[in-house]
């Protein structure tokens, strides 16, 4: 059984790109939250898809927008990239019908923006 | 006040000792509390869950909450090298509503289990 998978695992841009991220839950799960991981730094919530929705919103700007497709599968995408989103981008998954507050992460994605 | 805080680190363990593990969170009606490790350059990994106040043992690891105190803790006993990583206390905040399961993590406690 296939854990969370994430695509692509590094990826270098230059300001003012726009980058597109990948994730597919763990089988069985059908919540997609996203977090920013800067280094030395606990994640942060960037925002939560149920349902092909956004359930949930952390403190990041409008650059940042997602999708969720019917297969449950994710994608963060990051418009007008600053040298400050350079992080770890981490997917994480939770159980249909669990809490949602247990989550499962996937491998990231890190995103170094120069 | 951080609404997640853990105990500043580097924490240094020998091998074979208790490494104790401390965070303390903001929001009053948390009702779940998770511990993630994480190694240097990989993903967190889910390691401990607990909901009720007390002790949940699981293997060598014991999350104790204490939630009049807002506070929760990891032991590790019999530290191995293999546990040296990087810590993290996670809660779901709620701000008014329910959280969905937005975590809020503490900034992490790196532990060194030296042998």
């Amino acid at each position: 059984d296939a854990g969370v998978t994430q695509s692509p695992t590094h990826l270098i841009k230059t300001r003012g790109q726009q980058v597109t991220l990948r994730c597919s839950p763990k089988s069985g799960h059908d919540t997609v939250s996203w977090y920013q991981q800067a280094l030395g730094q606990g994640p942060q919530f960037i925002f939560q898809y149920y349902e092909e929705e956004e359930r949930q919103r952390g403190n990041f700007p409008d650059r940042f927008s997602g999708h969720q497709f019917p297969n449950y599968s994710s994608e963060l995408n990051v418009n007008a990239l600053l040298l400050g989103d350079s992080a770890l981008y981490l997917c994480a998954s939770s159980p249909s019908g669990a809490p949602q507050e247990t989550q499962y992460f996937g491998p990231g994605t890190r995103l170094l923006v120069l | 006040q951080k609404e997640v805080e853990q105990n500043s680190g580097p924490l240094s363990v020998p091998e074979g000792a208790i490494a104790s593990l401390n965070c303390t969170y903001s929001d009053r009606v948390s009702q779940s509390f998770f511990w993630y490790r994480q190694y240097s350059g990989k993903s967190p990994e889910l390691i401990m869950s607990i909901y009720s106040n007390g002790d949940k043992e699981d293997g060598r690891f014991t999350a104790q909450l204490n939630k009049a105190s807002q506070y929760v803790s990891l032991l590790i006993r019999d530290s191995q090298p293999s546990d040296s990583a990087t810590y993290l206390c996670a809660v779901p905040l709620n701000a008014g509503g329910t959280s969905y399961g937005k975590l809020t993590f503490g900034q992490g406690t790196i532990l060194t289990v030296h042998p």
